[in-house]
């Protein structure tokens, strides 16, 4: 079974408006972390956000937050007044077993988001 | 500081050649990862290191991939023989025991004709 699962192959958005992108995830983990990286054209995985099972908050980081729902095992990433540089591909990853050592992330197909004028 | 390093940034080899891929963790860091993106199967873990010794091996695809980690500022990845699905863009990163995310280098682009 697919432990990240990005729903989304592409998505637009208009600049300036919101834009969220979808990720589910399957662990039988208490104790696990998820996160966000943005690769733009250029090849470099980008840390966004992260966010821990245990945390109460929703993650924000400046325009970035988190939606995390631990019921339904999602954790969609919201990008608040999008800008052209925003174009790229955002995969979502997840760290089982914090507790236990683990520390390799599982990463999900990804989602191309394309920002127009 | 410079991030993870990774060289070279772009390899193109020819079928059966030895090709090693080299990365330079975050000073510091104690866990290092090598990554492997594809079209067809996306980002994949291939091992992972912790304080220079591998911990988790079970991604590397066959016997023709080695990596090392001969001491904390230095790994390689190794493919003897290239074959041209071995052709993907390699990404080394490291993390520190007490933070959450993992930096990623720029990768390596692999091309075998």
């Amino acid at each position: 079974a697919q432990k990240i699962t990005q729903t989304q192959p592409g998505m637009f958005v208009q600049e300036k408006e919101a834009v969220t992108l979808d990720c589910t995830y399957d662990t039988s983990d208490q104790s696990y972390g998820l996160f966000w990286y943005k690769q733009p054209s250029s090849g470099e995985m980008i840390f966004l956000i992260y966010q821990g099972s245990y945390d109460e908050q929703n993650a924000t980081e400046g325009r970035y937050s988190l939606n995390f729902q631990k019921a339904r095992k999602s954790a969609n990433l919201v990008i608040s007044a999008s800008q052209l540089g925003d174009s790229a591909m955002y995969f979502c990853a997840m760290r089982e077993s914090l507790q236990g050592g683990r520390r390799a992330l599982t990463f999900g197909s990804g989602t191309r988001l394309q920002v127009q004028p | 500081d410079a991030g993870v390093i990774q060289s070279p940034r772009h390899e193109v080899t020819e079928m059966g050649q030895e090709v090693t891929l080299r990365c330079k963790p975050i000073s510091g860091h104690d866990y290092l990862f090598w990554y492997r993106q594809t079209m067809m199967r996306g980002l994949e873990l291939l091992i992972y290191f912790n304080n220079n010794v591998p911990i988790d091996d079970s991604g590397m695809p066959e016997d023709r991939f080695s990596a090392k980690m001969p001491n904390a500022s230095f790994s390689t990845l190794k493919i003897q023989p290239s074959e041209p699905r071995d052709s993907a863009v390699y990404f080394c990163a490291s993390s520190l025991l007490r933070t959450t995310e993992a930096f990623f280098g720029q990768g390596t682009r692999l091309t075998v004709v």
